[in-house]
C-alpha cells in the first residue's frame, strides 16, 4: 500500500534561519506531489506542484522554493524565513489517472520566531 | 479557474442531532468533488468524493453529500453526530482533466459538536 511520510511534525525556527522539509512517498511510482499551507482559518493554500523529477510549478509568489530530486521525494525549502511563514505545511501526493483523490501526510507545524 | 465556498466557518451541533455542512463551487468545466475531515495537528483524511454517477455519494463514518450541477453544490451531511466527529471539514474540487490533479479547498468550517 501506499504511505506518505512527512518531517518534522514540529519545528521552531528563527528569522532569517533556512528551511527545509522533506516529503516521500512509497508504494507507487511518479506521482504528482503538492505542498500547501494551512494558515489558521484560512483552508489550504496550494504552494507548489509537481508532475515528475525536476518539475515544479509555484503558485504563490514567495521566499519558499521546492524541489524534487527523486521520483518519489518533494522538498520544501527557504534560505531566508520570515514571520509570515508560520503555518501548518501539507505534503500531499495523488496518482496520474484522473479520477483519485490526494493523500496528504501529517504535517508539519512551523512556528518562526 | 475553480473556486470552493464553504458558507460556515463553524457550526456548533449537539450530539446526535443532525448536520449539514455546506459547500458550493465554481467552475466552467466539469469537476471532481471531494470532503476532507481534519482532526487537530494532522493531515487530511478522505470522507467521500463524487466523480460521476449517483449524485447521492456515502463515505466513512456515516457521512454522505450529494452533488446538485444545477446549484452546484455538494453539501456534506450525518444524520446523527457524535462527539468524535469534532473536526474541521474542507470541500475541495479539481478539474476532471488535464496533467496536474491541483485540489482547490474552501476555508474550511470547524464542526464542534457539544454534549
Amino acid at each position: 500500500s501506499q504511505t506518505i511520510h512527512q518531517w518534522p511534525a514540529t519545528l521552531v525556527q528563527p528569522v532569517g534561519s533556512p528551511l527545509s522539509l522533506e516529503c516521500t512517498v512509497e508504494g507507487t511510482s511518479n506521482p504528482n506531489l503538492y505542498w500547501y499551507r494551512q494558515a489558521a482559518g484560512r483552508g489550504l493554500q496550494l504552494l507548489f506542484y509537481s508532475v515528475g523529477i525536476g518539475q515544479i510549478s509555484s503558485e504563490v509568489p514567495q521566499n519558499l522554493s521546492a524541489s524534487r530530486p527523486q521520483d518519489r521525494q518533494f522538498i520544501l525549502s527557504s534560505k531566508k524565513l520570515l514571520l509570515s511563514d508560520s503555518g501548518f505545511y501539507l505534503c500531499a501526493w495523488s496518482a496520474l489517472t484522473p479520477n483519485t483523490e490526494a493523500f496528504f501526510g501529517q504535517g508539519t507545524r512551523l512556528t518562526v520566531v | 479557474a475553480q473556486s470552493v465556498t464553504q458558507l460556515d466557518s463553524q457550526v456548533p451541533v449537539f450530539e446526535e442531532a443532525p448536520v449539514e455542512l455546506r459547500c458550493n463551487y465554481s467552475s466552467s468545466v466539469s469537476v471532481y468533488l471531494f470532503w476532507y475531515v481534519q482532526y487537530p495537528n494532522q493531515g487530511l483524511q478522505l470522507l467521500l468524493k463524487y466523480l460521476s454517477g449517483s449524485t447521492l455519494v456515502k463515505g466513512i463514518n456515516g457521512f454522505e453529500a450529494e452533488f446538485n450541477k444545477s446549484q452546484t453544490s455538494f453539501h456534506l451531511r450525518k444524520p446523527s453526530v457524535h462527539i468524535s466527529d469534532t473536526a474541521e471539514y474542507f470541500c475541495a474540487v479539481s478539474l476532471s482533466s488535464g496533467s496536474a490533479r491541483q485540489l482547490t479547498f474552501g476555508s474550511g468550517t470547524q464542526l464542534t459538536v457539544l454534549p
